[in-house]
């Protein structure tokens, strides 16, 4: 049983490029969570998505940030124009509506 | 919203040593996470406490929850050093993480 799968591990960009990180969910799973981690620090909800729905954003900034969870294929999480405050850990966690949650390895984006 | 607060956030010890981490939480919260995450690694998935009064134990470790209190605990018992990580606590729905504690045990 695959877990969740994130990809890039890493990935570098300059000032004003776009990253786009994937997330593939545990096979069954609808429910997709994002989070951001700075160095030292604890997570950071971002967003929360069920198949094809935005259910709570409360924590993606207003500009620049976007994601989605199509019916077929991973979720995304889209940084347009990154910045180098942009430059975190991103961890994408998965369940099937219950818990515990599953999380990926990670990507480390950096912004240049 | 939820806000989730650790101490200590460091915490050196000897191997062999009992300690305790807290966790505070300021609101109503349906459930209550604990993770262990290694540098540069995913976070895993230690236990989950459901309701108040509820006590888990994995190993070295035993997790409790006092809702009535908003207070949770992880308490390692003669810790060793493959034990050392950064432990995070977690609430509500959205899983709102605290900062988490770094802890080192000592050879």
């Amino acid at each position: 049983n695959a877990g969740v799968m994130q990809n890039p591990r890493h990935l570098v960009r300059r000032r004003g490029q776009e990253a786009r990180l994937r997330c593939s969910p545990v096979k069954g799973h609808s429910h997709v969570y994002w989070y951001r981690q700075l160095p030292e620090e604890g997570l950071k909800f971002m967003v929360y998505l069920q198949k094809e729905n935005i259910i709570d954003e409360s924590g993606m900034p207003k500009e620049r940030f976007s994601a989605e969870f199509p019916k077929e294929g991973p979720s995304i999480l889209r940084i347009q124009q990154v910045v180098r405050g942009d430059s975190a850990a991103y961890f994408c966690a998965s369940s099937p509506g219950g818990i515990p949650l599953h999380f990926g390895n990670g990507t480390r984006l950096t912004v240049t | 919203e939820l806000k989730v607060e650790q101490n200590p956030l460091f915490l050196s010890m000897q191997e062999g040593k009992n300690y305790t981490i807290y966790c505070n939480y300021s609101t109503t919260s349906d459930r209550l996470y604990w993770y262990r995450q290694d540098p540069g690694k995913s976070l895993e998935s230690l236990f989950v406490l459901l309701s108040n009064g509820a006590v888990k134990q994995e190993g070295r470790l035993m997790a409790s929850l006092d809702t009535k209190a908003r207070l949770s605990t992880l308490h390692i018992t003669a810790a060793v050093h493959d034990l050392s990580a950064t432990y995070f606590c977690a609430g509500d729905d959205k899983i709102i993480f605290g900062k988490g504690t770094r802890l080192h045990i000592l050879p």
